[in-house]
């Protein structure tokens, strides 16, 4: 059975850092692109990061591009994504997905709340 | 690729059918002729998850009431008949291009 179960939000002040991480099991995940996700309360889907099977490509959306990092290691079966420079409009939930150009499983989410 | 869907919201009488457009500001056929849209629903509560892909393919275990079409920009969900399970918002997302994108959501709600 796949599982994903993210980790690691919390409360963090504006300026702040956090890191994420996802660990992923019930499947071989060196073979799959992954991916995180956010939900702000109350709004919908938006699509934040991408990390190809090995690692050699990323992709962000424009307004994490120099805070946000996404990175994996395929031995510990883990997804993470370190976020700094934490503003209060990224406070959402933040799920972890497996990419197959549709997201086909998802985590439970971990929130993060940017505030002072 | 902004997707636009619509209604916002809908209402619906138990067992009748349920239609949701989606619109995207740029074709989403891919250099490989895929066109990379899917229909993801989610529950109040609960995580997203995904229904259809590549327009028309359900994901195994969706019931098949669900069901996909269109082509090019324009595309829609149908529900044959809806169920009190159906209940939730749903989104439409493309992965033709970066950065990968949603519909701003139709929430299905019973009448």
């Amino acid at each position: 059975e796949v599982q994903l179960v993210e980790s690691g939000g919390g409360l963090v002040q504006p300026g702040g850092s956090l890191r994420l991480a996802c660990a992923a099991s019930g499947f071989t995940l060196s073979t799959y692109w992954m991916s995180w996700v956010r939900q702000a309360p109350g709004k919908g889907l938006e699509w934040v990061a991408a990390i190809k099977t090995d690692g050699t490509y990323k992709a962000y959306l424009d307004p994490v591009k120099g805070r946000f990092t996404i990175s994996r290691d395929n031995d510990k079966n883990s997804l993470f994504l370190e976020m700094n420079s934490l503003r209060v409009e990224d406070t959402a939930v933040y799920y972890c997905a497996r990419y197959v150009r549709t997201f086909d499983f998802w985590g439970q989410g971990t929130l993060v709340t940017v505030s002072s | 690729v902004v997707m636009t869907q619509s209604p916002l919201s809908l209402p619906v009488t138990l067992g009748q059918p349920a239609s949701i457009s989606c619109r995207s500001s740029q074709s989403l056929v891919n250099s490989d002729g895929n066109t990379y849209l899917s229909w993801i629903q989610q529950r109040p509560g609960q995580s997203p998850r995904p229904l259809i892909y590549k327009v028309s393919d359900r994901v195994s275990g969706v019931p098949d009431r669900f069901s996909g079409s269109g082509s090019g920009t324009d595309f829609t969900l149908k529900i044959s008949r809806v169920e009190a399970e159906d209940v939730g918002i749903y989104y439409c997302m493309q992965g033709t291009q970066w950065p990968l994108t949603f519909g701003g959501g139709t929430k299905v709600e019973i009448k």
